[in-house]
């Protein structure tokens, strides 16, 4: 079965310090989707990207990076020069297929506090 | 668009009551989800309906839990003689097609606490 594992459960690093979140993931689909999710203490899921399974380039936006390596199954997420606002809780994803859809597979997250 | 909406936000309820909760996909979304969840944990899949019928259930959804979509619109998912072990975030998605390619919404979710 799909399994996405986020290793470190708590981050906490003093703010302007870079920050890297580590995801690895097990999947018997030859093509998937992988995911990471903001969740700030309101509750609501906070989509950040979508990558497809064979689009391996790494992608920025802003203060944000991601690192896609397939040879490893991993999908990383790093916040360059960290704020206080992106105290959350963050959560990496990967599609399973089910009867005429997919579904998200979740890891357990990642509690990442920011401390001014 | 109004995105995915979910109702109510909050809901309080004495073990042993039963308790309804809706979902309103985006409109031209034919795929619905429903997970759920527990406090520390990520989400974990429930149940899927494409359009009506109800296609895939996990084996967290037990005899107690039911979900709906009456004619392909909204759906509900209800809980009968809840159990403290049933307090958790409730969050349903959306989606237009077969894969998380067609996009993939979520709602603010619906947050259930068992006294």
């Amino acid at each position: 079965a799909q399994k996405v594992t986020q290793a470190q459960t708590e981050i906490s690093v003093v703010e302007k310090e870079d920050v890297t979140l580590d995801c690895v993931y097990e999947t018997r689909d030859t093509t998937y989707y992988l995911f990471w999710y903001k969740q700030p203490p309101s509750g609501e899921l906070v989509f950040l990207i979508r990558r497809n399974s064979f689009d391996e380039q790494n992608e920025i936006s802003g203060r944000y990076s991601w690192n896609f390596q397939k040879s490893t199954s991993s999908f990383n997420f790093t916040i360059t020069a960290s704020q206080v606002v992106d105290s959350a809780v963050y959560f990496c994803a990967l599609s399973e297929l089910i009867q005429g859809a997919q579904k998200l597979v979740f890891g357990q997250g990642t509690r990442l506090t920011i401390n001014p | 668009d109004t995105g995915v909406s979910q109702n109510p936000r909050h809901k309080i309820t004495k073990r042993g009551q039963n308790v309804t909760f809706r979902c309103d996909p985006i409109s031209e979304h034919n795929r619905l989800y429903w997970y759920r969840q527990t406090l520390g944990q990520g989400p974990e899949f429930l149940t899927y309906f494409q359009n009506e019928a109800q296609l895939e259930k996990s084996r967290l959804l037990s005899d107690r839990f039911s979900a709906e979509r009456p004619k392909g619109s909204f759906s509900t998912l209800e809980i009968q003689r809840t159990e403290q072990g049933d307090s958790a975030m409730y969050l349903c998605a959306s989606s237009s097609g077969p894969t998380t390619a067609y996009g993939y919404t979520f709602g603010s979710g619906t947050r259930l606490t068992v006294v």
